[in-house]
């Protein structure tokens, strides 16, 4: 099956500090999820980016689904972004319905 | 709307007892998955529903049975558990299945249900 790594697995910053998060993806894909999942366990929608760029206020990301790879970055980093950001992909010529997630970076983000 | 939701939000349950997780969504998706998560660990798919019906049985034991009583509702029955099944549950859905869905088919998730088996 598809491969997915996420670096750095831990990541810790001061706030207002900027950092990006890199997802390795091991085949073509149809689309890639982002998530940030609270320290309550939601897993809040972030990005749906199968290829380019998006930004979404401090948050932005890109996927160059040709080099298999999508990069996440956080400007200006608050206390509320601390918890675990997901990469997701669906296995190659599918549709999606088996997501594969990789492991996941833990940020922490200090007053 | 894009909100699934999911009770309860914590469930404590015997070895020998039967209960059951619910999940709601009316985003009109025609999709519907269940997923198990350990502690610092991402979630693993365990079953997805398309229309309705079952289409995706990740080998899951039989103490858990999916149900979908319609296209908004999504049921976890379980029954006869063990300590190490103890795990947030989480239920997600998107549009749909099929190719022609690929560029669409984003998949939102509800809160989770965290179960403790004692």
């Amino acid at each position: 099956g598809i491969q997915v790594e996420q670096s750095p697995p831990d990541l810790i910053l001061q706030e207002g500090a900027n950092s990006t998060l890199r997802c390795n993806f091991s085949d073509s894909v149809n689309n890639l999820q982002w998530f940030h999942q609270n320290p309550w366990g939601q897993l809040i929608n972030l990005f749906y980016i199968p290829s380019g760029t998006k930004q979404n206020g401090r948050l932005s990301a890109t996927t160059v689904a040709t080099e298999r790879y999508s990069l996440l970055y956080i400007s200006s980093s608050q206390t509320t972004d601390s918890g675990v950001y997901f990469c997701a992909v669906p296995p190659p010529e599918t549709s999606g319905s088996r997501l594969t997630f990789g492991e996941g970076t833990q940020l922490t983000v200090n007053p | 709307d894009t909100e699934v939701t999911q009770t309860p939000k914590h469930l404590v349950m015997g070895m020998t007892n039967k209960k059951s997780l619910k999940c709601e969504q009316h985003m009109g998706h025609r999709a519907m998955y269940w997923y198990k998560q350990k502690a610092k660990k991402p979630p693993e798919l365990m079953f997805v529903y398309s229309y309705e019906k079952l289409s995706i049985n990740e080998s899951v034991p039989s103490r858990f049975s999916p149900e979908c009583p319609n296209s908004s509702l999504l049921n976890l029955h379980l029954h006869a558990l063990q300590p190490e099944d103890s795990a947030l549950y989480l239920c997600a859905s998107s549009p749909g299945e099929g190719a022609w869905l690929a560029a669409y088919n984003e998949q939102f998730f509800g809160p989770g249900t965290r179960l403790t088996v004692l």
